[in-house]
């Protein structure tokens, strides 16, 4: 068992909708949760960042953490094509760990006009 | 600002020879993390270098090595290639203080080892 678990989809909703993307995680020594945008071919982009359970808003995007069911959230209101991505989610030990990250497998997000 | 900078974009090696791919980290960083993406999967954490020296190394063989300089910048060496190492190489820097985890990417160096 991977010790972060990401549903690959894809994902395909129409503009306007609300987007629910989500991670499982097995490793309870997990503090520092992040979502990150992927377009293709390309690095990363840091979206949202988390420490220890509790909601987080920015525009558009809430990021949730539950860390007593190792469940984390990202929700995207008023989708748009731009948002059309790979969404992935990374979370870290603490710092004796070095916050390597433990990446899921993204989803695929594709929101259609 | 310049973010996360990475040389070179593409590369193509094959199978058996060594590559060094280099990374300059954001301004104000001073630590640096090597991942390896294959197509369709997450990274995976390869090492971190802060303060020059290796502070934390993921499940990679020794063939992959790495160096940081006085100026923070970092370079990853590959040897002895194999088809296996083609993925996309990421390097994230970050702050080197506890409580402060944010990591911010590089473009990628697309490494192709034929």
């Amino acid at each position: 068992q991977k010790e972060v678990e990401q549903d690959p989809g894809p994902l395909s909703v129409p503009e306007g909708a609300i987007v629910s993307l989500n991670c499982t995680y097995s490793n309870s020594a997990f503090q520092y949760f992040m979502w990150y945008r992927q377009y293709s071919r390309k690095g990363p982009e840091l979206l949202m960042y988390t420490y220890s359970s509790g909601n987080k808003e920015d525009g558009r995007f809430t990021a949730q953490v539950d860390k007593s069911s190792k469940y984390i959230s990202l929700f995207i209101r008023d989708s748009q094509p731009s948002d059309s991505a790979t969404y992935l989610c990374a979370m870290s030990a603490d710092w004796n760990s070095g916050y390597a990250l433990n990446f899921g497998k993204g989803t695929s997000l594709l929101v259609t006009p | 600002d310049a973010g996360v900078t990475q040389s070179p974009t593409h590369l193509i090696k094959t199978r058996g020879q060594q590559v060094t791919l280099r990374c300059s980290p954001k301004s104000g960083h001073d630590t640096v993390s090597w991942y390896q993406q294959a197509l369709g999967q997450g990274p995976q954490f390869i090492f971190q270098y802060y303060e020059e020296e290796e502070r934390q190394r993921g499940n990679f063989p020794d063939r992959f090595s790495g160096h940081q300089f006085p100026n923070y910048s970092s370079e990853l060496n590959v040897n002895a290639l194999w088809l296996g190492d083609s993925a996309l190489y990421l390097c994230a820097s970050s702050l080197g203080l506890p409580g402060d985890n944010e990591q911010f990417f590089g473009p990628g160096t697309r490494l192709t080892v034929l």
